[in-house]
């Protein structure tokens, strides 16, 4: 099965605007967290929101975690060019490996 | 900040070569782990490494992957014998602490390339 599925897959927005990615999951999570990958990068971690959490906040990023759906979003408000990336939400096993969704493209026009 | 740094960024190999892929850990981090992503697909968790051991391994790290810290600073990902579909990149990253609520620190990735 498939843990940690970002939709859309792609979205492109102009600058100024707000993103709002989702990501739904299947099992029980301790925390689940979202990274952003520039186009041929490594990954940086963003924000992590663990699962007594409802909502948390970072900057110009929002964080929701709803347990009883198994899913979250990641928002991104007033968004830049320079937020033009890959985002993956993933989720940590017991013995703390990752597993990542497929990721979503953000393109930003400016 | 410190940060998880990767060498070679870059690394193309004939079929069959070996390949070591390095990889620097924050310094005060206690858990390594590898993982790869092939072009267009999801990042996949390869291994993870603590205390000179592996900790966990995915069905993906076969017998022609290993993992070694050599000396108190470098992570190394070897592959014995490389197949076309190890292309990809690979990142290492590194934690703190063990468990799921500890954030990994991913490096920038070494691209490999098997012609």
């Amino acid at each position: 099965s498939q843990q940690g599925e970002e939709d859309p897959q792609a979205l492109s927005i102009q600058e100024g605007e707000n993103a709002t990615m989702n990501c739904s999951y299947k099992t029980s999570i301790n925390n689940l967290q979202w990274y952003r990958q520039n186009s041929g990068r490594g990954l940086v971690h963003l924000i992590l929101i663990r699962s007594n959490e409802r909502e948390k906040h970072s900057g110009r990023l929002r964080v929701t975690l709803d347990t009883s759906k198994k899913s979250s979003s990641l928002l991104i408000t007033a968004s830049r060019a320079a937020d033009t990336a890959s985002y993956f939400c993933a989720t940590p096993g017991a013995n703390s490996k990752l597993t990542f969704g497929k990721g979503i493209t953000l393109s930003v026009r400016p | 900040e410190p940060e998880v740094t990767q060498t070679p960024s870059h690394q193309v190999t004939q079929m069959g070569q070996e390949v070591i892929l390095r990889c620097v850990p924050i310094s005060n981090h206690l858990y390594f782990y590898w993982y790869r992503q092939i072009l267009g697909q999801k990042v996949e968790f390869l291994v993870s490494f603590y205390n000179n051991e592996i900790s966990e391994k995915s069905e993906i790290f076969d017998d022609q992957f290993s993992v070694e810290r050599p000396d108190g600073s470098n992570f190394t990902l070897k592959i014995r014998s490389t197949k076309l579909e190890d292309s990809a990149m690979y990142f290492c990253a590194s934690s703190r602490e063990r468990g799921p609520g500890e954030t990994q620190y991913f490096g920038p990735g070494t691209r490999l390339l098997v012609l």
